[in-house]
């Protein structure tokens, strides 16, 4: 079946600007998360939804940063007034048990 | 708080020879899982193999077995047959089995690079 996909592939936007980047889950799972890849920090976890209930925000980094879940499926990661810092590869995992499987995550660029 | 640890940033070893990866943790808990994850240039994570750490028998997948050590808190990766496919980013994960919030997030190591020489 068809897996975790993510979009866009590669985003690059001004410092200031607005993102939102896109997170497709395989269907059927309830658990969605999204992390952070960057040279310094390494992967970092940034929030998880798990079915109906209230996400867990406790990885986010600040207060620009938000999700959403819509359906139960697609989730939409937002990024206000985007800074140099936030320069980043950022992957979506989605699972039903214990194993979680990624997307091709989107390259977020900040010049 | 969990913490993963992959002491090789780098390692590299000739086609159809074994290599072995080395992952440590600390936790408090006794119950969790671990897991080794893939990632090639083209940036998606590939599940390699999980161990549930309740479970004594090392877990394999084909080419690919682990030597869990709980007591010591180690949980390193061998490779065995090595192919040109396998070069690669390897990623040593940790994730809790007591549920609730963000017990279920993976905490991972810095990861080590791996190059499969002909």
């Amino acid at each position: 079946g068809a897996g975790v996909s993510q979009s866009p592939s590669n985003k690059v936007t001004e410092k200031g600007k607005d993102v939102e980047l896109r997170c497709d889950p395989i269907s059927g799972h309830t658990a969605l998360y999204w992390y952070r890849q960057s040279l310094g920090q390494g992967l970092e976890f940034l929030i998880y939804f798990q079915g109906n209930s209230a996400p867990d925000k406790s990885g986010l980094p600040s207060d620009r940063f938000s999700a959403e879940r819509t359906g139960g499926s697609v989730s939409t990661l937002t990024i206000q007034r985007t800074q140099q810092e936030d320069s980043a590869v950022y992957l979506c995992a989605s699972a039903w048990v214990a194993e979680q499987f990624f997307g091709p995550g989107t390259r977020l660029t900040v010049l | 708080a969990q913490t993963v640890t992959q002491s090789q940033p780098e390692m590299s070893v000739q086609e159809a020879e074994t290599v072995t990866l080395s992952c440590t943790y600390d936790t408090s808990e006794s119950d969790y899982y671990l897991f080794w994850y893939k990632q090639p240039p083209s940036r998606q994570m590939i599940l390699v193999i999980r161990q549930e750490a309740y479970k004594q028998q090392n877990a394999t997948e084909n080419r690919f077995s682990v030597n869990f050590q709980k007591a010591a808190k180690s949980f390193s990766l061998k490779i065995s047959d090595s192919q040109l496919g396998d070069a690669a980013m390897y990623f040593c994960a940790y994730r809790s089995a007591w549920s609730g919030g963000s017990n279920y997030k993976l905490t991972f190591g810095k990861g080590t690079l791996l190059t499969v020489n002909p």
